[in-house]
């Protein structure tokens, strides 16, 4: 168990629709990183908060957006969802904005029907 | 602009034997590289990280890596694998943006441990 916690750990919607991955970063863990994970991409670095600011911005799309709140928790929400979307969505965490080590978490399994 | 390649998507071993996996790096700059290792249905853990000190790495679970830069090579070894190993090796690399970090992952390697 990294520590990190991510809701749900499955989501099933349809295409055009909105939803909302959320992420709880290990305790002392200031930043956090959202991952896509998917068959024909691989692994793909989102986006970087640490403390409630973007950090660094990596392959995400226009249609997904993401914040840290004040309690350091993350949301990445995804809007005007198409098939292509279907993926796992990572969550990690560091202790700082610089700290190499991330920590992982399981993960959220979203499928668009 | 840095990227890491994995040769073998899959790669077989039996039990007991060398495990090989392999990474190349393209990297402008000294670059920190990384292994992780992703069990089914779970998140991906860190194995082992290179940062400009030893060029050997040493990490858990008995692996090994070992950075060559004259062959910008990161390979990942363990001498002996074991049925537990079976599972999805990463290898990546970090790029420093001005306030933070972006990592770069590989495609992955399955690995098969056969009895």
């Amino acid at each position: 168990d990294s520590g990190v916690t991510q809701t749900p750990k499955h989501l099933i919607t349809a295409t055009g629709q909105r939803v909302t991955l959320r992420c709880s970063p290990r305790s002392g863990d200031l930043s956090v990183y959202w991952y896509q994970q998917s068959l024909d991409q691989g692994l793909q670095f989102l986006i970087q908060y640490y403390n409630g600011e973007e950090r660094a911005k990596g392959n995400i799309l226009e249609r997904f957006s993401a914040q840290q709140f004040p309690d350091l928790h993350s949301e990445l929400n995804l809007s005007s969802l198409e098939l292509g979307d279907s993926a796992l969505y990572f969550c990690a965490s560091s202790l700082d904005s610089y700290t190499d080590t991330q920590y992982f978490g399981p993960g959220t399994r979203l499928t668009v029907l | 602009a840095q990227s890491v390649t994995q040769l073998g998507s899959h790669v077989s071993v039996s039990e007991g034997a060398l495990v090989l996996l392999r990474c190349n790096y393209s990297s402008s700059v000294p670059p920190y590289l990384f292994w992780y290792v992703q069990y089914p249905n779970q998140g991906l853990q860190l194995l082992l990280k290179y940062t400009s000190a030893a060029t050997l790495v040493k990490g858990i679970n008995g692996f090994e890596a070992e950075f060559k830069k004259s062959e910008t090579s990161f390979h990942l070894t363990k001498p002996s694998a074991h049925m537990s190993d079976a599972a999805e090796y990463f290898c990546a690399v970090r790029a420093k943006a001005n306030t933070g970090n972006q990592f770069y992952f590989g495609t992955g390697t399955s690995l098969t441990v056969i009895p």
